[in-house]
């Protein structure tokens, strides 16, 4: 039974550029967050999709953009990369149930995001 | 952005020791976690708690949701050195509101 899995695990880039990261949820679940983790803090929700939409937003910027899929997985995009923006970028897969409860959040390993 | 605030921030034990960790908020949750994360890796659910008042337990590990619905405890029962890292508590509101959020972590060294 795979777990979530985030790819890829290390990127390196500069001041402005885009960058792309994905995620495969674990098997079975169908929602996806995102969030970012800064070095000694622990992760800021990003955002959270459901049946391909965006659900719900933490306190991020435009920049900072998503997509969900068919087959359940997602990818995060964020643009015009700033020195901030350096962190581990977490995946979280649950299993939504329309708001009639919560289901608990497993996460990937991360991406670990350098910009210079 | 918005965090719980976990105590103690880090802390050094004895093998073999208890050790207590907790965590509280000015919002009230639906649902309290807590997770423990390793060195290059993802956080990892040890326990989720539904109900104010619950105690649930996961081997060595004991958790509490606070009555109050802002709280929550965790106890580790005879630590041993793989018991070392980060553990984080996390509070989700629930319903539409699925974040999660984090409190800033306890990191756990244990002493051989």
């Amino acid at each position: 039974d795979a777990g979530v899995t985030q790819s890829p695990t290390h990127l390196i880039k500069t001041r402005g550029q885009q960058v792309t990261l994905r995620c495969s949820p674990k098997s079975g679940h169908d929602t996806v967050s995102w969030y970012q983790q800064a070095l000694g803090q622990g992760p800021q929700f990003i955002f959270q999709y459901y049946e391909e939409e965006e659900r719900q937003r933490g306190n991020f910027p435009d920049r900072f953009s998503g997509h969900q899929f068919p087959n359940y997985s997602s990818e995060l995009n964020v643009n015009a990369l700033l020195l901030g923006d350096s962190a581990l970028y977490l995946c979280a897969s649950s299993l939504g149930t329309g708001g009639s409860g919560n289901q608990p959040q497993h996460f990937g390993d991360g991406t670990r995001l350098s910009i210079l | 952005g918005q965090q719980l605030n976990q105590s103690p921030q880090s802390m050094f034990i004895q093998e073999g020791e208890d050790v207590s960790m907790n965590c509280t908020s000015s919002s009230i949750f639906n649902t309290w976690l807590w997770y423990k994360q390793d060195p290059g890796e993802g956080p990892v659910l040890l326990i989720a708690l539904y109900k104010a008042g619950e105690l649930t337990s996961n081997g060595r590990l004991t958790a509490q949701f606070g009555t109050t619905r802002k709280d929550s405890f965790l106890n580790i029962s005879a630590s041993i050195p793989s018991d070392v890292g980060i553990y984080f508590c996390a509070g989700q509101l629930g319903g539409s509101q699925g974040n999660l959020i984090f409190g800033k972590g306890t990191k756990l060294s244990v002493k051989p």
